[in-house]
């Protein structure tokens, strides 16, 4: 159980448009989702944190008029890079967990997308 | 700051042989978490410690944690070469935002048949 599922896994696109990421739970009803960006070789940073229903609260240092975040659902997450420029270029990664405000460090990721921006 | 600091960067050893990550952390956390990621690919649980846990086993997995000196080890015993890829762990600070997972920098493992 607990699968969480991303889309697409990979994608490319010209700079100055924009790209949209979908991240689901397939068998469980996300109250919470993550969405973690990673570079080569690096850790997970964690850019912002959305519940069902309200705006994101995004990580200090991330612009959230280019990453535009919406959880209209409890399966359903999306990540929007809006005007996207090479050096959006990233592995983004999204969780999830079932679970409301401080028990939501149960999470479950998806695999990831990569995104390049050329 | 940085929380959750994994050494070494990058473990090489031949199959069958033990790894040891270790894990620091700087500030009090609620429970501290293992994952495992495979090249280009999401992440996979291992094992999650509660702070008020010093040992857990899962398989061919230990970990223990030291609240006192704020860090955290996985060995992985009788290593397989399937067991090559980067290691992560995770914390949750208690107080304020305690749902965040703060990542470590990770660990490299590569198993050599």
């Amino acid at each position: 159980g607990a699968v969480v599922s991303q889309h697409p896994s990979r994608v490319i696109c010209k700079s100055g448009t924009s790209v949209k990421i979908e991240c689901r739970s397939l068998d469980f009803q996300a109250t919470t989702m993550f969405w973690y960006r990673q570079f080569p070789k690096q850790s997970l940073m964690l850019m912002a944190t959305s519940n069902e229903g309200s705006k994101a609260t995004y990580e200090q240092g991330v612009e959230k008029d280019k990453f535009l975040i919406n959880h209209a659902s409890l399966t359903l997450s999306t990540l929007t890079v809006t005007s996207a420029h090479p050096e959006d270029s990233s592995f983004y990664i999204c969780s999830a967990s079932a679970l409301p405000g401080v028990q939501a460090y149960e999470q479950y990721f998806g695999p990831g997308t990569r995104l390049t921006v050329t | 700051s940085q929380q959750g600091e994994e050494d070494p960067q990058a473990l090489s050893i031949q199959e069958g042989e033990n790894a040891t990550m270790n894990c620091s952390y700087k500030t009090s956390i609620n429970n501290l978490q293992w994952y495992r990621q495979n090249s280009g690919r999401g992440l996979v649980h291992l094992i999650l410690i509660r702070s008020n846990e010093r040992e857990k086993h899962s398989g061919r997995l230990r970990v223990t944690l030291d609240t006192s000196k704020k860090s955290s080890s996985l060995l992985i015993t009788a290593s397989r070469a399937a067991d090559t890829a980067s290691y992560f762990c995770a914390t949750d600070a208690s107080g304020g935002s305690n749902y965040k997972l703060t990542f470590g920098k990770g660990t490299l493992l590569t198993v050599n048949p």
